[in-house]
């Protein structure tokens, strides 16, 4: 079975700080993505990589970057915390798609509040 | 116009009978289609995925897509209370991109 771990289930940071969120995959998938989940809105994309050191912007990527050093690790960066980040923040991965069947699967996301 | 759209419910359901979920979707380019489920404060979980027109059956679940109108549903037969929960449409409209529709609750009354 695929294995999306994030790095912490519930997280409480301070405006303005930095604040990483880490995720990692076991099941060697070249795509992973970041979104937020927030009632009503669904979810956002905010960033997605398709290969180790490249990303593209999602819908949402203001006030983000990521960071992917190596294949298996994709992490998010708020640069600097605001309280319109408050969020369950969701990481998913995915086979690139030699065909377009390829289902993504998602970690058990990190419920951020920002104070 | 979402590009993907759902009822958001609550749609009601007593136990045994059949849910059925809808999802339409706006880029006709599109090339696979899946449901997830989402149980409150939990992330999503793959129920299955579909890319021909027609149905496909999983157990008690079964996708319908219908490309020409632009909709793909989902029933799921003998509904238990432990089918409450939130269902996600997700479209694939190219390469990478996902699109989520926003769910539908569903409630399974006993």
């Amino acid at each position: 079975d695929v294995k999306v771990t994030q790095s912490s289930r519930y997280l409480v940071k301070r405006t303005g700080e930095k604040v990483f969120l880490e995720c990692v995959q076991d099941m060697d998938h070249e795509n992973m993505f970041w979104y937020r989940q927030d009632p009503g809105l669904g979810l956002r994309l905010i960033y997605f990589s398709y290969d180790v050191k490249m990303k593209e912007k999602g819908d949402i990527p203001e006030g983000y970057s990521v960071s992917r050093e190596k294949k298996e690790r994709f992490s998010l960066i708020l640069e600097s915390a605001s309280t319109n980040q408050t969020s369950m923040y969701l990481c998913a991965s995915s086979l690139y798609p030699v065909n377009s069947n390829q289902p993504q699967h998602f970690g058990d996301g990190t419920r951020l509040s920002i104070l | 116009q979402k590009e993907v759209e759902q009822n958001s419910g609550p749609l009601s359901v007593p136990e045994g009978a059949i849910a059925s979920l809808n999802c339409t979707y706006s880029d006709r380019g599109s090339q696979s289609f899946f449901w997830y489920r989402q149980y409150s404060g939990k992330s999503p979980e793959l129920i299955m995925f579909i890319y021909s027109n027609g149905d496909k059956e999983d157990g008690r679940f079964t996708a319908q897509l219908n490309k020409a109108s632009q909709y793909v549903s989902l029933l799921i037969r003998d509904s238990q209370p432990s089918d409450s929960a939130t269902y996600l449409c997700a479209v694939r409209p190219g390469t990478y991109k996902y699109i989520f529709g926003t769910g539908t609750r569903l409630k399974v009354l006993a």
